[in-house]
C-alpha cells in the first residue's frame, strides 16, 4: 500500500538530546513537509521541500534540522536548541505545485523526561 | 499575508443534526481551499478541495462545502450528523501563486472540534 511512514509514534528526549524523526514515502511524491500541531494552534510548518536535496525553512524552524538526501525521505532532527519540543509532529507529502494535495502521515508524539 | 479564520474552537451537535463548521480566508484571489479531519492522536485525512471547477464541493462521509467569494468563505456541512463524525476538523488555503518553492504550502486554521451527542 502506497502512504507515508512516521516513525517512531511515541519518542522521549533527555533534557541536552537531539532526536530524530524518520518520515519515508513511498508515493513517488516530490515535495515534502514537517508540522508541529499544539493543542488549539493548528499545524505550523516547520521546513518543507520540493526537490531532493533541496528545503526551506517555514515558519518555526528555529531548534529543528532537516536533509533530504533521497526522495523518499525527509528525517526531522529536535535539536537541544528547541525548548519546548513537547508536541505532535506530522509529516506530509506532495505532488508539489499550487493546489497540490496534501497526504499525512500518522504523526510522531513527542516529550520531554 | 495569507490566513485562515476557523469560526468557533469546539462545536457539540446532536445525532442526527446539522453540521456546520465556518471557515472564512483573507486573500483577495481565491485561494486553492481545502478541509481536512483527523481523529485522535491520528494524522489528517482530506476531506474534500476548491479548484474553481464548481462552488459546492462534495466530499467524503457525505461532506459538501460552499465556496463563497463574496463572503470569503468556505463553510463545512453535512445534514445528519453521525457518532462516527467526532473529529476535529481543519480548514487550509494555499495561493494560486506561491514564490521562493513555496508553492503548494498549506495554511491551515486552528481546527474544529466536533462533539456529536448521541
Amino acid at each position: 500500500d502506497g502512504g507515508i511512514t512516521q516513525s517512531p509514534k511515541y519518542l522521549f528526549r533527555k533534557e541536552g538530546q537531539n532526536v530524530t524523526l524518520s518520515c519515508e514515502q513511498n508515493l513517488n511524491h516530490d515535495a515534502m513537509y514537517w508540522y508541529r500541531q499544539d493543542p488549539g494552534q493548528g499545524l505550523r510548518l516547520i521546513y518543507y521541500s520540493q526537490i531532493v536535496n533541496d528545503f526551506q525553512k517555514g515558519d518555526i524552524a528555529e531548534g529543528y534540522s532537516v536533509s533530504r538526501e533521497k526522495k523518499e525521505s525527509f528525517p526531522l532532527t529536535v535539536t537541544s536548541a528547541q525548548k519546548n519540543p513537547t508536541a505532535f509532529y506530522l509529516c506530509a507529502s506532495s505532488i508539489g505545485g499550487s493546489g497540490s494535495i496534501q497526504y499525512f502521515g500518522a504523526g510522531t508524539r513527542l516529550s520531554v523526561l | 499575508a495569507q490566513s485562515v479564520t476557523q469560526l468557533g474552537s469546539h462545536v457539540s451537535v446532536s445525532e442526527g443534526a446539522l453540521v456546520l463548521l465556518r471557515c472564512n480566508y483573507s486573500s483577495s484571489v481565491p485561494p486553492y481551499l481545502f478541509w481536512y479531519v483527523q481523529y485522535p492522536n491520528q494524522g489528517l485525512q482530506l476531506l474534500l478541495k476548491y479548484t474553481s471547477a464548481a462552488t459546492l464541493v462534495k466530499g467524503i462521509n457525505g461532506f459538501e462545502a460552499e465556496f463563497k467569494k463574496s463572503e470569503t468563505s468556505f463553510h463545512l456541512t453535512k445534514p445528519s450528523a453521525h457518532m462516527s463524525d467526532a473529529a476535529e476538523y481543519f480548514c487550509a488555503v494555499s495561493d494560486r501563486v506561491g514564490y521562493g518553492g513555496s508553492q503548494g504550502n498549506l495554511i491551515f486554521g486552528k481546527g474544529t472540534k466536533l462533539s456529536v451527542k448521541p
